[in-house]
C-alpha cells in the first residue's frame, strides 16, 4: 500500500512552459486535492476532485488545470508557469467528500520557476 | 486579518519539557479543529482532531478547544527530539456558503537533547 505518490519530487521550469505534476493513490479514496505551501503562509487549495469525471475550483486556481479520468490519478497541469508558481505542491486523497475527514498527503513536488 | 493565525516560532523547548501550540481563530462556525504534523521536506499527516469545545487526549497529546475566546490549543507532554516538526492547525466548517478547511501556516517545534 503505497499511499498517495507524486511525481516528480523536484522540477526547475523557465517562465513559460508547461508541464504536469502526478498523482496517484491506491487507498480507493473518491476526494483528492492539490494544495500550494508557501512559507508563511497555510496550505492553500488550488483544485479539488470528488470522484472520477468531477472536479472543481478551490482558492487558488488561476494558471492551473486538473481532471479526474480514474479515481487513482488526479494530475495538475501548470499551462503556462510563472515564478509566482514557485511552491511545494501537495496531493492529498481521503475516504469522504467532507474535508474535514483525515486527508492523506503526497511527499510533494518542489517547483521552481525561473 | 487572517482567518487562521498561528506563531511560527520557531520554539525551542529542551527534552521534557511540556509544549503549548497555539491556534485563533475568526469564524464562530468552525466546528472540527484538527492538527496535522509536517516533518521537513514531508506531506503534513494528521496528528488527532476535536469536536466543538472541550479537550481530547492522546498518549501525550491534548487538544483543547474553546469556541468562547475562539483558541485552539495543542499540548505535548515529556516532548521527544522526534516531536520536532512544524505543527499546522486546520479548523474546518461553513464559509461563504460552503465547507472549508482552512489552514494555518504553522508553527515550527524544536526539541533540544
Amino acid at each position: 500500500n503505497a499511499g498517495v505518490t507524486q511525481t516528480p519530487k523536484f522540477q526547475v521550469l523557465k517562465t513559460g512552459q508547461s508541464m504536469t505534476l502526478q498523482c496517484a493513490q491506491d487507498m480507493n479514496h473518491e476526494y483528492m486535492s492539490w494544495y500550494r505551501q508557501d512559507p508563511g503562509m497555510g496550505l492553500r487549495l488550488i483544485h479539488y476532485s470528488v470522484g472520477a469525471g468531477i472536479t472543481d475550483q478551490g482558492e487558488v486556481p488561476n494558471g492551473y488545470n486538473v481532471s479526474r479520468s480514474t479515481t487513482e490519478d488526479f494530475p495538475l497541469r501548470l499551462l503556462s508557469a510563472a515564478p509566482s508558481q514557485t511552491s511545494v505542491y501537495f496531493c492529498a486523497s481521503s475516504l469522504a467528500e467532507s474535508s474535514y475527514t483525515e486527508q492523506f498527503f503526497g511527499p510533494g513536488t518542489r517547483l521552481t520557476v525561473l | 486579518q487572517k482567518e487562521v493565525e498561528q506563531d511560527p516560532g520557531p520554539l525551542s523547548v529542551p527534552e521534557g519539557a511540556i509544549v503549548s501550540l497555539n491556534c485563533t481563530y475568526s469564524n464562530s462556525a468552525f466546528q472540527y479543529f484538527m492538527w496535522y504534523r509536517q516533518y521537513s521536506r514531508k506531506g503534513p499527516e494528521l496528528l488527532m482532531y476535536t469536536y466543538s469545545s472541550g479537550n481530547k487526549e492522546d498518549g501525550r497529546f491534548t487538544a483543547q478547544v474553546d469556541k468562547s475566546s475562539k483558541y485552539i490549543s495543542l499540548f505535548i507532554r515529556d516532548s521527544q527530539p522526534s516531536d520536532s516538526a512544524t505543527y499546522l492547525c486546520a479548523p474546518w466548517g461553513a464559509m461563504d456558503s460552503n465547507y472549508q478547511l482552512i489552514w494555518g501556516a504553522g508553527t515550527k517545534l524544536i526539541i533540544k537533547p
